[in-house]
């Protein structure tokens, strides 16, 4: 699976849209970007994936870029309940099932 | 939705003493499942996938025969930590998988684990 970068940490005011960046330069053709959060002592959620096209459901919107190197996560109104460790992670859906490698994840601290 | 239950949520547990923490699938049938381990401020650590009605496969360093993996039907899963000692004390979290979907995938809510 290809390797992901996130930033460590970021904040954003409530209401406010946040835009969680992840670079993951050695993604391959056939790999998926996924995105998962963790609330605090909460087991991981599914957030979104991704391929090629830029994908939106009712928790978030999920751009990625033409060269597939990086992806954006977007959360358009934050609530505090938003406040979590994102994971951004990168790996290919068929086949047998394949597990999820977690790397270090951005904390989004939403602000009141 | 999917929903993966796992129980107990937090157990304190004595040392050398043994504790078993379950896994269930609620409405669809999981075919493998994974057990993660998750240390204070640290990320996921996965430590062994098991696929029903088969014998787990563990990632390296972690010890078979101190985490016992049972994936007897199609869902249900256990973790038994044997002889548990304090620094098994972590955040243990299940995700089972319905197929190979990757975004098929659901986590349990965790267990806390201490063990005093």
């Amino acid at each position: 699976d290809a390797k992901t970068t996130q930033p460590t940490s970021m904040d954003c005011a409530e209401g406010r849209a946040a835009n969680l960046p992840c670079n993951h330069s050695t993604i391959s053709g056939n790999e998926y970007v996924y995105w998962y959060r963790q609330i605090h002592s909460q087991g991981p959620q599914y957030i979104i994936h991704g391929l090629k096209n830029n994908e939106t459901n009712e928790m978030a919107s999920l751009i990625i870029t033409e060269d597939r190197k990086s992806s954006t996560l977007i959360l358009p109104h934050a609530t505090l309940r938003d406040t979590a460790v994102y994971y951004c992670i990168v790996t290919i859906s068929s086949g047998s099932a394949r597990q999820l490698t977690f790397g270090s994840g951005t904390q989004l601290t939403v602000l009141p | 939705g999917a929903v993966v239950s796992q129980h107990p949520s937090r157990v304190i547990c004595k040392s050398g003493t043994s504790v078993k923490i379950e896994c269930r699938s609620l409405d669809f049938q999981a075919t493998t499942m994974f057990w993660y381990r998750q240390f204070p401020k640290q990320s996921l650590m996965l430590m062994a996938t098991s696929n029903e009605g088969s014998k787990a496969t563990y990632e390296q360093g972690v010890e078979k025969d101190k985490f016992l993996i049972n994936h007897a039907s199609l869902t249900l899963s256990t973790l038994t930590v044997t002889s548990a000692h304090p620094e098994d004390s972590s955040f243990y979290i299940c995700s089972a998988v319905q197929g190979a979907q990757t975004h098929g995938y659901t986590f349990g809510s965790g267990t806390r684990l201490t063990v005093v």
